[in-house]
């Protein structure tokens, strides 16, 4: 068990650019978790995967934010032409279903 | 509309006494209750759990008590020791969703003095 492994850890960007994160998820956990955290917050839901499909969104995940998990394995995070607010720490987790999350540590984006 | 609060930002004890770390909820949908533990520059990790048919959990120094109809949960650490001192997040789910997808507090700091 490596654990969950998310690339960059850290990533500045100017507004308007877009950024991709990537995340690792333990190989043998079929789900896989988005978060986002901001500070003095606590990590907040935006979407996950069973094996390749994404099976819910939160209302949080605007249409400049994507995310895919092909073949089941690695997931990426897109976010399109960046926006202050974006700034956060996103938080990649995995899991067996129902069992509890195996977080990474994180990608903390600064958008300038 | 915050569904899981932890009104205490902050908490510091004493080596060796005992922490007691509290998360509010106000869905009565939620029935599976989580703490996680947060060092800083990491990510959080699992620390213990409780499902709504219990009201006490125990895992070695840590107990989570449930109190449902108060909608309240406690974690109790005894004996406290400094490497306790980290952020603890309360997460809670409901019996329609998974335990991946919670709903977290914003966390309460605990410092453990030697």
């Amino acid at each position: 068990d490596t654990g969950v492994s998310q690339d960059p850890r850290h990533k500045i960007t100017k507004r308007g650019q877009n950024v991709t994160f990537r995340c690792d998820p333990i190989s043998e956990h079929n789900r896989l978790y988005w978060y986002r955290q901001t500070l003095g917050q606590g990590p907040e839901f935006l979407t996950y995967f069973q094996n390749e499909a994404q099976l819910e969104k939160s209302r949080l995940l605007s249409d400049r934010f994507s995310a895919e998990r092909p073949k089941g394995s690695f997931s990426t995070l897109e976010i399109q032409r960046t926006e202050q607010g974006d700034s956060a720490m996103y938080l990649c987790a995995s899991s067996q279903e129902g069992s509890p999350l195996h977080f990474g540590n994180g990608t903390r984006l600064t958008v300038t | 509309d915050q569904q899981v609060k932890q009104n205490s930002p902050s908490l510091s004890v004493q080596e060796g006494r005992i922490s007691i770390l509290n998360c509010d909820y106000t869905n009565s949908m939620f029935d599976y209750f989580l703490w996680y533990k947060k060092y800083p520059a990491e990510g959080p990790t699992f620390l213990i759990s409780i499902s709504s048919i219990k009201d006490k959990n125990e895992d070695g120094r840590f107990t989570v008590f449930l109190n449902k109809s108060a909608k309240h949960l406690s974690l109790h650490i005894v004996p406290s020791q400094p490497g306790d001192s980290a952020v603890y997040f309360c997460a809670a789910t409901g019996i329609n969703t998974n335990a991946g997808k919670s709903t977290f507090g914003d966390g309460t700091t605990l410092t453990v003095k030697p």
